[in-house]
């Protein structure tokens, strides 16, 4: 298994501005995950993060607005950019592990307020 | 491509009662499944998996899923809940090789005491 760790754990920011979610791994990693968890609805994925390549994006979501970071194995940094209300969400991260078998490690999320 | 439908948004059922939650995939290859749980104001956590072999799968917490690929379902069952389950239950599905993983809508489960 692989424990995961993000920070912050919640937050309230103000429309407009820009808040950096980190995600720490205790273990090195092939792909790391990003989603958004909307108020009362699934997991969306926002993009995959390997290390030494810029991230995939999904469809419906632009590294503008969503910069990512992988500068190594067990770390990566998600961006939400130019807040509104709408990206009121839990943003989680995820990771497969290098040697596990096939399901993903989520950490616990941080659940961001934009006002 | 691959889909998810979880047909119950939510499941209320009295303690000590046996439940099943149910999942339908549809893909055009092989896949493997998963059930996750997510408890209040938390990430979310592997109950079990399914990626070959035999079809009953036994995860943590006393849950059990049955894989059949006839009916391409993947049905979620506990034969006894207790209060500490009350939680949100996502089923996934994905094609293995880690591509994306895709996830139901969820279903929530309260546990009535």
């Amino acid at each position: 298994s692989a424990v995961i760790s993000q920070k912050p754990s919640r937050d309230i920011c103000q429309r407009g501005t820009s808040l950096t979610i980190q995600c720490q791994v205790d273990s090195q990693v092939t792909m790391m995950f990003w989603y958004r968890q909307q108020p009362g609805q699934s997991l969306t994925l926002i993009a995959t993060a390997n290390q030494g390549s810029e991230a995939t994006y999904e469809s419906g979501f632009v590294i503008d607005k969503f910069p990512i970071s992988r500068p190594n194995l067990t770390f990566s940094t998600l961006t939400v950019s130019n807040m509104s209300p709408e990206d009121s969400s839990i943003y989680l991260c995820s990771v497969v592990h290098t040697r596990g078998g096939q399901e993903q490690y989520f950490g616990p999320g941080t659940r961001l307020t934009v006002t | 491509a691959q889909s998810v439908t979880q047909l119950d948004s939510q499941v209320p059922v009295f303690e000590e009662a046996p439940v099943e939650l149910r999942c339908n995939y549809s893909s055009s290859v092989s896949v493997y499944l998963f059930w996750y749980v997510q408890y209040p104001n938390q990430g979310l956590q592997l109950l079990l998996k399914y990626l070959s072999g035999s079809t009953l799968v036994k995860g943590i917490n006393g849950f059990e899923a049955e894989f059949n690929k006839s009916q391409t379902s993947f049905h979620l069952r506990k034969p006894s809940v207790h209060i500490s389950d009350t939680a949100e239950y996502f089923c996934a599905v994905s094609p293995g090789g880690y591509q994306k993983v895709t996830f139901g809508t969820g279903t929530k489960l309260q546990v009535i005491p």
